[in-house]
């Protein structure tokens, strides 16, 4: 069973541009979690999607956005890029019986320069 | 809020010894704990998890113990390799209509095995 993957596994963009980023959930998974591991800052959840709907949000500000798309995938995206969204972003996705564990993709590396 | 905390790093151990993480957690209702690893360059990989009090969650050697009364779930493992060196996570979710909660994580503690 494929895991979840995440594309591209690494982006470097300049301060004030656009990223977006994907992530394709386990075969099953109907909710899609988004965090972000900056250094020093640990890990911050940032949205979470079930079913085609946003239904939280991190403490991140608008210009933090996304959605999930019909087969479940995810996008991110992050607009006005600035120095500090430099981190790793790591997308996991639950099913929607059982555990509910998240498991996780390998992450994307954003850089911002 | 829901909050997790954990022993602060770098713990640096020699190959064999006992290892024990501790992790304490705040919920406001019945939360599920989990440990997860994180090693050099990698996402996050599910270690164990545990999902009512009393619950044991192990693999790889690794073992936690869901402890209701003290809020606590450590990570120990008996003897540790050198291939254990990574950052471990304690976690927490909790189980709401619409699914899972986000997780809720502890800020890590980078573990160093050396032979």
């Amino acid at each position: 069973e494929a895991g979840v993957t995440q594309s591209p596994t690494h982006l470097i963009k300049t301060r004030g541009q656009q990223a977006t980023l994907r992530c394709s959930p386990i075969s099953g998974h109907t909710s899609v979690y988004w965090y972000q591991q900056a250094l020093g800052l640990g890990l911050q959840f940032l949205l979470w999607y079930d079913e085609g709907e946003e239904r939280n949000r991190g403490n991140f500000p608008p210009r933090f956005s996304g959605r999930q798309f019909p087969n479940y995938s995810s996008e991110l995206n992050v607009n006005a890029l600035e120095l500090e969204d430099s981190a790793l972003y790591l997308c996991a996705s639950s099913s929607p019986t059982g555990v509910y564990e998240q498991y996780f993709g390998p992450g994307t590396r954003l850089t911002v320069t | 809020g829901d909050s997790v905390t954990q022993m602060e790093g770098p713990v640096t151990l020699s190959e064999e010894a006992f290892l024990t993480i501790n992790c304490t957690y705040t919920a406001t209702g019945y939360p599920s704990l989990f440990w997860y690893v994180q090693y050099p360059g990698e996402g996050l990989q599910l270690l164990l998890k545990a999902t009512k009090a009393d619950d044991k969650g192990s693999n790889k050697g690794f073992e936690a113990t869901y402890r209701k009364e003290t809020t606590s779930f450590h990570l120990e493992k008996g003897s540790v390799q050198v291939s254990d060196s990574a950052v471990y996570f304690c976690a927490l979710s909790e189980s709401r209509n619409s699914g899972n909660t986000p997780l809720v994580f502890g800020k890590g503690t980078r573990l160093s095995v050396i032979a």
